[in-house]
């Protein structure tokens, strides 16, 4: 079984529904992520939390909400969504290693969301 | 953040080694040089990192020049499950955000023929 997963994985919705997209791990990472990636952009992040009780605005946090459940579970909200939120969303989780300096992430499948 | 520069794409045959470069030029003491790479229809996935000493694993081996203004990421055997986009990462230690923000470049996709 896959280490982080995501629901749904295909989403055609029109503008002005609300979508929540979700994801799960299993690694027992206290650390996740919600990205967006579109053509030529690269990833860019929406949200990260660092534990349940700690959850930070990324770059492009606008027209976007989180909710982290628990710490295996970090949902990601579109209030209205509108089309040019039509992209591929990633979840990730990270545990960061004091002695080495830098952290690892893993990565879900992905959510390709298209919105009309 | 640092700005990191690579080949748009690369091509290697099956079975043999794949030199993928990458120029950082403007890295600091703190950086450390990651490397991902993101299959088809996957997400991202963490192939290597290192801060100055070369490093290998049992997916490849990162060689950094001596002025940390470059690196390469080394594939030995290039099979065909290693086609993909790799991306040259720079992650500075003292960032405790913990996301690599809009590092994602587009980075170097690698065709591999059989």
């Amino acid at each position: 079984d896959a280490d982080v997963t995501q629901t749904p994985r295909n989403r055609i919705t029109k503008t002005g529904k609300r979508i929540m997209l979700e994801c799960s791990q299993t690694k027992g990472h206290d650390r996740m992520y919600w990205y967006r990636q579109d053509p030529g952009l690269g990833l860019r992040l929406i949200y990260y939390s660092f534990d349940v009780k700690d959850i930070n605005k990324g770059e492009i946090s606008d027209g976007y909400s989180v909710s982290r459940q628990a710490q295996a579970k970090f949902s990601l909200s579109l209030e209205s969504a509108i089309p040019n939120q039509t992209a591929l969303y990633f979840c990730a989780t990270s545990d960061y290693f004091k002695r080495e300096g830098s952290d690892t992430q893993y990565f879900g499948p992905g959510t390709r969301l298209t919105v009309l | 953040d640092a700005k990191t520069t690579q080949p748009n794409s690369m091509e290697s045959n099956e079975e043999e080694p794949v030199h993928l470069p990458c120029n950082h030029s403007t890295i600091s003491g703190t950086d450390y040089i990651h490397w991902y790479r993101q299959l088809p229809s996957q997400g991202p996935e963490y192939v290597i990192h290192g801060l100055t000493s070369n490093v290998n694993n049992r997916m490849a081996s990162l060689a950094i020049a001596e002025d940390r203004k470059s690196s390469t990421l080394i594939l030995h055997r290039a099979t065909l499950r290693d086609a993909a986009v790799y991306y040259c990462i720079l992650r500075d230690a003292r960032d405790y955000t913990g996301g690599f923000k809009t590092i994602f470049g587009a980075g170097t996709r690698l065709f591999v023929k059989a």
